[in-house]
């Protein structure tokens, strides 16, 4: 089963507009999260991320929300800029586990129109 | 540049070959992970080394699959008697260990990966 969900496959931006990506988790073990922005032929580049005893991250244009109740993430990008232009995965992860491993969501691939 | 490496970038072999591969983690974290990305999906854990001890394996990982970390510095994934199945990206990430559940760092950062391809 799909612990981490993101339902779009893609979105399409023009260039200083506001890029909205939702993330959706079931495990409710889940306490920090993650976003990656990955692109082809490279591995995934850390962005922001957020622990579950917050309900907003901001560095710089990118912020991320987190709404617990709902288990439910969104990354925010303003303004958005070509160059964000790649695949952005939703991980997320149990603190409390002995891993830390990530579980990642299937990503949403991100085209910022000049 | 002090990054997650790894070697090959890139690893054509045919069916029923043994590959392996290597991951050189940034020098100070002492947790590495490795994953496996296939087309259209987020990347799979696969296993996980606290410094040397290899402390977690995903069932994914099949009795034809290894991974070492001598040393608790760089890792070695082999697989014996590849198949086409295993086609892939192989990712390797390093972190520290994050003391408290909202203290900075303890994010996972990845090395550009390796792409196997199996004949």
């Amino acid at each position: 089963d799909q612990q981490v969900k993101q339902n779009s496959p893609s979105l399409s931006v023009q260039e200083g507009r506001i890029s909205i990506l939702n993330c959706d988790y079931t495990n409710s073990m889940f306490d920090y999260f993650l976003w990656y922005k990955k692109y082809p032929a490279e591995g995934p580049t850390f962005l922001i991320s957020i622990s579950s005893i917050k309900d907003k991250n901001e560095d710089g244009r990118f912020t991320v929300f987190l709404n617990k109740s709902a288990k439910h993430l969104s990354l925010h990008i303003v303004p958005s800029q070509p160059g964000d232009s790649a695949v952005y995965f939703c991980a997320a992860s149990d603190y409390g586990g002995a891993t830390n491993k990530l579980i990642f969501g299937t990503g949403t691939l991100l085209a910022v129109q000049p | 540049d002090t990054g997650v490496s790894q070697d090959p970038r890139h690893k054509i072999t045919k069916r029923g070959q043994n590959v392996t591969f290597r991951c050189d983690p940034i020098s100070e974290h002492n947790r590495l992970y490795w994953y496996r990305q296939t087309l259209g999906q987020g990347p799979e854990f696969l296993t996980y080394f606290q410094n040397e001890a290899q402390l977690e394996k995903s069932r994914l990982l099949s009795d034809r699959f290894s991974a070492e970390r001598p040393k608790g510095s760089f890792s070695t994934l082999e697989i014996q008697r590849t198949e086409q199945g295993d086609s892939a990206m192989y990712l390797c990430a390093s972190s520290l260990t994050r003391p408290l559940l909202d203290s900075p760092g303890g994010e996972q950062f990845f090395g550009p990966g390796t792409r196997l391809t199996v004949l």
